[in-house]
């Protein structure tokens, strides 16, 4: 099994800031993935974070905007930037060792 | 089409009663997950099924390969049980998840 903690849980922040959120594992993984969800919507993947290369982004997200740390084996990094109200969603981290998946518990983010 | 669909979207039932929520999908898959968020948006992973059909608890889960369907059933249903369940699968193994767009539950006391 796997235990992930984020920070923040929430934020409410302003238009044009940016906002990075951690993701902490209790054990170590090799990928780690970056979902969004939109209000009402369901979970859309945002990139694929691998411990020493680059991450890997889905079709409509890109570095710039969503810039991703993974410095070591249970940790990683994703940054909201040039935060607009569209970005208000739910980001979750998820790791899936052996083939079962885990998430970690979201941080709610509210931009106005 | 989705390739993942649930049904139904929504659901209420009264505390006791025996549930079901479905996943349709469209493509060959490797895993299927259902999981379950609750209102603070927090998920949890209930089962992960390649075949058959796994029990925990009140839980029961059924998937049917060649019917490319899957089954979530809860038995004695509870108040506590409220929240969206969602069915996600993947494609290959350690591939990417494609959700579906989750079943919000009410069960009522």
């Amino acid at each position: 099994s796997a235990v992930i903690s984020q920070k923040p849980s929430r934020d409410i922040c302003q238009r044009g800031t940016s906002l990075t959120i951690q993701c902490q594992v209790d054990s170590q993984v090799t990928m780690m993935f970056w979902y969004r969800q939109q209000p009402g919507q369901s979970l859309t993947l945002i990139a694929t974070a691998n411990q020493g290369s680059e991450a890997t982004y889905e079709s409509g997200f890109v570095i710039d905007k969503f810039p991703i740390s993974r410095p070591n084996l249970t940790f990683s990094t994703l940054t909201v930037s040039n935060m607009s109200p569209e970005d208000s969603s739910i980001y979750l981290c998820s790791v899936e060792p052996q083939g079962s998946s885990f998430f970690g518990p979201g941080t709610r983010l509210t931009v106005l | 089409k989705n390739e993942v669909e649930q049904s139904p979207q929504n659901l209420t039932a009264q505390e006791g009663e025996f549930i079901t929520i479905n996943c349709s999908y469209s493509v060959g898959i490797s895993a299927l997950h259902w999981l379950q968020q609750h209102p603070g948006g927090g998920i949890v992973s209930l089962f992960m099924l390649s075949s058959g059909k796994k029990k925990h608890g009140r839980l029961i889960a059924t998937i049917n390969i060649q019917e490319k369907h899957s089954s979530l059933h809860i038995t004695a249903s509870h108040p506590r049980d409220s929240a969206v369940y969602i069915c996600a699968v993947g494609m290959t193994s350690g591939s990417r998840l494609t959700f579906g767009e989750g079943t919000q539950l009410t069960v009522n006391p």
